[in-house]
């Protein structure tokens, strides 16, 4: 059973241009989050996410930044008009949170670390 | 201040010292996790808590709920466990499993 991937790795953008972060959940997951870890700074909440539907997108800034889980494929994180300060690390977690169950293990990616020059 | 307050920031040790991390919260929650980030920036998830002790390998963790405290320890420390931990937890507010994270305790076991 593979583990929640993420590609690319490491992506590096030029000021104005568009990043696109894609994010497969572990094998019966359907719930992701996104999380940023700007450099020197902890990891923060950006948006959680189930098959098709965006539950909570209180962390994300309100403009560029868009999120979505479609019914096929991965998840995708879109940056558009990139800027300097979006550089950091963005992980993405799933967990199977089944109704009834309050409390699940989130399974986290190994991150994409984008660099826009 | 903080949701999440984990200290000390920054731990060095020697090799086989028994070490001791915490954190502190502010809201209710329904789970605590402890999150260990590898100097190459992977992130793997240790413990989850709601209430009481656990306990994998050198590794225990703790929670107090009333006195909104965990504590992870680490038994016979080596120089592979250096690395940040991470300390997260849900708030009963909100929606999901979304995780409120402290800011890291710099863990480096010297041999």
């Amino acid at each position: 059973n593979a583990g929640v991937m993420q590609n690319p790795r490491h992506l590096v953008r030029r000021r104005g241009q568009e990043a696109r972060l894609r994010c497969s959940p572990m094998k019966g997951h359907s719930h992701v989050y996104w999380y940023r870890q700007l450099p020197e700074e902890g990891l923060k909440f950006m948006v959680y996410l189930q098959k098709e539907n965006i539950i909570d997108e209180s962390g994300m800034p309100k403009e560029r930044f868009s999120a979505e889980f479609p019914k096929e494929g991965p998840s995708i994180l879109r940056i558009q008009q990139v800027v300097r300060g979006d550089s950091a690390a963005y992980f993405c977690a799933s967990s199977p949170l089944y109704e009834g169950q309050s409390t699940d293990t989130q399974y986290f990616g190994p991150g994409t670390r984008l660099t826009v020059l | 201040k903080n949701e999440v307050e984990q200290s000390p920031q920054n731990l060095t040790a020697q090799e086989g010292e028994f070490i001791t991390i915490n954190c502190s919260y502010s809201v209710g929650i329904s789970a605590l996790h402890w999150l260990q980030q590898h100097p190459g920036g992977g992130i793997v998830s240790l413990f989850m808590l709601s209430s009481g002790k656990k306990k994998h390998g050198r590794l225990i963790a703790t929670i107090n709920i009333q006195e909104k405290h965990s504590s992870l320890h680490i038994t016979a420390s080596h120089p592979r466990d250096s690395a940040v931990y991470i300390c997260a937890v849900r708030s009963r507010e909100t929606s999901g499993s979304r995780l409120t994270f402290g800011e890291g305790t710099q863990l480096t076991v010297n041999p």
